[in-house]
């Protein structure tokens, strides 16, 4: 079983829903990033968090240490969204930088 | 600050061939890491380097694989010789903190180098 675990592994959507991507980890951890990594491999860091919640823009991302799960959402949703959205822990046993396998969203105009 | 720049951007080889993948830190970060991903395995790092020190190389494959840091502004992932297994996108980032250890710094990726190994 991997340490960080992400649904869905894929999701398409329509412009303006409300999405959610999952993340659930097994290990505990001192805080917990999202990335958006764009076709052509850019990636970019989005929220890094150990507790409560972040909100940037249209993203908000919420961590619940004590289940060792955290969301993120994106409220009114555009194509230009469409990424694959990886979660990636730091802890475990040895403090390193643990990656989901990601999620690809399309959102569809 | 134009990010981290890492060449080539793809490159396609052939089986034994040597390959050597370049990045260029953001300037100051004092953390530059390598990361392999697959559609298998996703994201997996292979090394990182602290001022220019390598600190933990227990991700690196093989021995196949090396890389070097000289400076602060450049470092190299070497793969000698290359195998198919080893297609994959490689991926350069570096930070300014502490990253590991106090989980508080940001995390810089370049755009990548998709490798092909024929």
């Amino acid at each position: 079983k991997n340490e960080v675990e992400q649904s869905p592994q894929n999701l398409t959507a329509q412009e303006g829903e409300f999405i959610t991507i999952n993340c659930s980890y097994s290990v505990g951890i001192s805080a917990l990033h999202w990335l958006q990594q764009h076709p052509g491999g850019g990636s970019v860091s989005l929220f890094m968090l150990s507790s409560g919640k972040k909100k940037h823009g249209r993203l908000i991302a919420t961590i619940n240490i004590q289940e060792k799960h955290s969301s993120l959402h994106i409220t009114a949703s555009h194509p230009r969204d469409s990424a694959v959205y990886i979660c990636a822990v730091y802890g475990g046993s040895q403090g390193n930088l643990i990656f989901g396998k990601g999620t690809k969203l399309s959102v569809k105009p | 600050d134009a990010g981290v720049i890492q060449s080539p951007r793809h490159e396609v080889t052939e089986m034994g061939q040597e390959v050597t993948l370049r990045c260029k830190p953001i300037s100051g970060h004092d953390y530059l890491f390598w990361y392999r991903q697959t559609m298998m395995r996703g994201l997996e790092l292979l090394i990182y380097f602290n001022n220019n020190v390598p600190i933990d190389d227990s991700g690196m494959p093989e021995d196949r694989f090396s890389a070097k840091m000289p400076n602060a502004s450049f470092s190299t992932l070497k793969i000698q010789p290359s195998e198919p297994r080893d297609s994959a996108v490689y991926f350069c980032a570096s930070s300014l903190e502490g990253l590991y250890w106090l989980g508080t710094g940001e995390l810089f990726f370049g755009e990548g180098s998709r490798l092909t190994v024929l």
